[in-house]
């Protein structure tokens, strides 16, 4: 237990649904991401949040729809997505997201196939 | 972009030691960070470098040199549950983190 909680940790959904992916950190930390992670890619970051404000979209497709309610927790709403958007989608939080050594904590990730 | 290197595979001997080479070119540095990563599981913290040298803790050590844009991860008194993927990760001048796409090191009994 890394003090990241992610659900669920595995989701199928079809191409036409809607879904959303959820995150909760119990670590008191300010600033929450959102990362793609593919079989042997690195891990591409999509979204960061700092004191609830989205700070970085790193040109992600509009089909993935971010909401940071609080500083605990992050969402992840998916709509008409594609096979290619199967990966494994991984929540952090830091205490802060400039200088200083900042270590991400990671959840154990949300494991997704679309069909 | 930036662009971290590291190898895909590793495979070494119980007990062994084992160094996982990192080479990164980005524009300016702020950090290098490694994580390992089990099957199924979330990444996590393992060590941190911004200045040139050696961080050891316990069995795993983390080398740096900014001149060289060369990093390494020695793993040593290799265990069994050491088996996982170990992720390199670089800061930029603007903070932003990005990472390479791991080594999977396979510990054989």
């Amino acid at each position: 237990e890394t003090g990241v909680t992610q659900t669920p940790r595995h989701l199928v959904m079809g191409m036409t649904n809607k879904k959303s992916l959820k995150c909760e950190q119990h670590l008191g930390h300010n600033a929450m991401y959102w990362y793609k992670q593919s079989a042997k890619k690195p891990l591409e970051l999509m979204f960061v949040y700092n004191f609830k404000e989205q700070t970085e979209n790193n040109s992600v497709p509009s089909r993935f729809s971010p909401e940071c309610p609080n500083s605990s927790h992050l969402f992840l709403h998916l709509h008409t997505l594609q096979p290619e958007d199967s990966a494994l989608y991984l929540c952090a939080s830091s205490q802060g997201t400039g200088s200083g050594a900042n270590v991400l904590t990671f959840g154990a990730g949300s494991r997704l196939t679309v069909l | 972009g930036q662009n971290i290197d590291q190898p895909t595979e590793m495979t070494a001997t119980e007990g062994a030691i084992v160094q996982i080479n990192c080479t990164y070119q980005t524009s300016g540095f702020n950090g290098l960070f490694w994580y390992q990563q089990h099957a199924g599981e979330a990444p996590t913290f393992l060590s941190y470098n911004v200045l040139d040298g050696l961080e050891e803790k316990g069995r795993f050590s983390s080398f740096l040199s900014r001149s060289k844009g060369y990093s390494y991860l020695l793993l040593k008194e290799l265990q069994m549950k050491d088996s996982a993927s170990y992720l390199c990760a670089v800061r930029d001048e603007d903070y932003k983190l990005s990472f390479g796409a791991g080594t999977t090191v396979t510990v054989r009994a």
